[in-house]
């Protein structure tokens, strides 16, 4: 298996764009959680998916972001408009029913200039 | 409030000098407990979960345990390659199957 997929790997953008990173999750896997990392906060967990329904979303900073899973193979989190505060990397992770083992993809690296 | 304090930040470490990591967590009910190595530019990667107190589960140059109030992940005799960021991460009964990370401890190991 290819692990976790998230695309793009950086992604540079000014303020005020909109940004949308992209995810695969591990196939067979039912559980899709994004997160983001960064130096002063470490890696906080944004929202999470069970068979593509949002379970718990409050880790989503502002209305700015939002998160679809459309199904059992792609996520995308979308931020509209962005902000430099927004620049961290955004990790994609899975995980099997009944498992609390997440595996995670290579993140999404940030900047919002 | 729940929490997961790491310490130290950061540890630098000769080859074959054997240390511990600490976690120490403050969360309303803990289902488990678990530790992520992090190397630079990629995800974490999973190590152990460890659900009880008195419980230790054991890799190579690692092994884990966990009290009613923290978490140690001891190296022995390191090598460089077991340089990287490692995490631990608390699963409590009211969040599901989310996770609260704590901030990571750096090691680096030089030879």
């Amino acid at each position: 298996d290819a692990g976790v997929i998230q695309s793009p790997r950086h992604e540079v953008t000014e303020m005020g764009q909109e940004v949308t990173l992209r995810c695969k999750p591990i196939s067979g896997h039912d559980y899709l959680f994004w997160y983001r990392q960064t130096m002063m906060r470490g890696l906080e967990l944004l929202i999470y998916f069970n068979n593509n329904v949002p379970i718990d979303d409050s880790g989503m900073p502002e209305d700015r972001f939002s998160a679809k899973m459309p199904n059992a193979s792609f996520s995308t989190l979308k931020i509209q408009p962005s902000e430099p505060r927004d620049s961290a990397v955004y990790f994609c992770a899975s995980s099997l029913p009944y498992s609390y083992e997440q595996y995670f993809g290579p993140g999404t690296r940030l900047t919002v200039t | 409030e729940d929490q997961v304090t790491q310490s130290p930040e950061a540890l630098r470490l000769q080859e074959g000098e054997s240390s511990s990591l600490n976690c120490s967590y403050t969360v309303s009910g803990l289902r488990g407990l678990f530790w992520y190595r992090q190397d630079p530019g990629k995800g974490p990667e999973f190590l152990f979960t460890l659900y009880s107190a008195g419980e230790e589960k054991e890799k190579e140059r690692l092994k884990a345990t966990l009290t009613k109030k923290e978490s140690f992940l001891h190296i022995t005799a390191p090598k460089p390659e077991d340089s990287a960021t490692y995490l631990c991460a608390v699963q409590i009964n009211q969040a599901g199957t989310a996770l609260i990370f704590g901030k990571g401890t750096t090691l680096s190991v030089s030879s």
